[in-house]
């Protein structure tokens, strides 16, 4: 039984560049969730995919976020030109849909840019 | 605008006592809170939820108590152990009119249980 994986653990980048992450899933599950976390702060929402439809994003996620989900199972978050403030830990979570919205997380991309 | 509150930045207790951790919220439409724990460079694990229509869950140690009208829930931990010692996120969905179904997070208590 696999969990949410998420690639890489850790990303160090310079302000300006972009970067990308992968999140794979729970195999059986159709909805897709990222988070992004600061700290002192609890996980924020920021987008949703129901198979490979994006049906919702956060406020939060600027015109230089970008996440895809092609096939309805892996996902990619991409940030284009990094900003010092995007540094997080940018968390990733799939759902079976249950009624109560329980979601399994995976262990997160730790970003810092310099 | 925080809709899930935890008040508390952290909390201590002794191993074998009761942690009470608390969480307030605003959003009426909320159907279902959670607990969730998470450990350092971890991502958050599920602990236990309750239904908008109870106002008790049980699981073991943890247990869950729902306050509607005063919009408060929290978690008891008895006896708590320090294997407990972690972040505590209290969460809400609100699964109304084909709602997203996304989770709304408090900002987290750090428990530290002493043996």
């Amino acid at each position: 039984d696999t969990g949410v994986s998420q690639d890489p653990r850790h990303k160090i980048t310079k302000r300006g560049q972009n970067v990308t992450f992968r999140c794979d899933p729970i195999s059986e599950h159709n909805r897709l969730y990222w988070y992004r976390q600061t700290l002192g702060q609890g996980p924020e929402f920021l987008t949703y995919f129901q198979n490979e439809a994006q049906l919702e994003k956060s406020r939060l996620l600027s015109d230089r976020f970008s996440a895809e989900r092609p096939k309805g199972s892996f996902s990619t978050l991409e940030i284009q030109r990094t900003e010092q403030g995007d540094s997080a830990m940018y968390l990733c979570a799939s759902s079976a849909g249950t009624h109560e919205g329980k979601l399994f997380f995976g262990s997160g991309t730790q970003l810092s840019v310099l | 605008d925080q809709q899930v509150k935890q008040n508390s930045p952290s909390l201590s207790v002794q191993e074998g006592r009761i942690s009470i951790l608390n969480c307030d919220y605003t959003n009426s439409m909320f159907d279902y809170f959670l607990w969730y724990k998470k450990y350092p460079a971890e991502g958050p694990t599920f602990l236990i939820s309750i239904s908008s229509i109870k106002d008790k869950n049980e699981d073991g140690r943890f247990t869950v108590f729902l306050n509607k009208s005063a919009k408060h829930l929290s978690l008891h931990i008895v006896p708590s152990q320090p294997g407990d010692s972690a972040v505590y996120f209290c969460a809400a969905s609100a699964n109304y009119g084909g709602a997203t179904n996304k989770l709304i997070f408090g900002t987290g208590t750090l428990l530290a249980v002493q043996p």
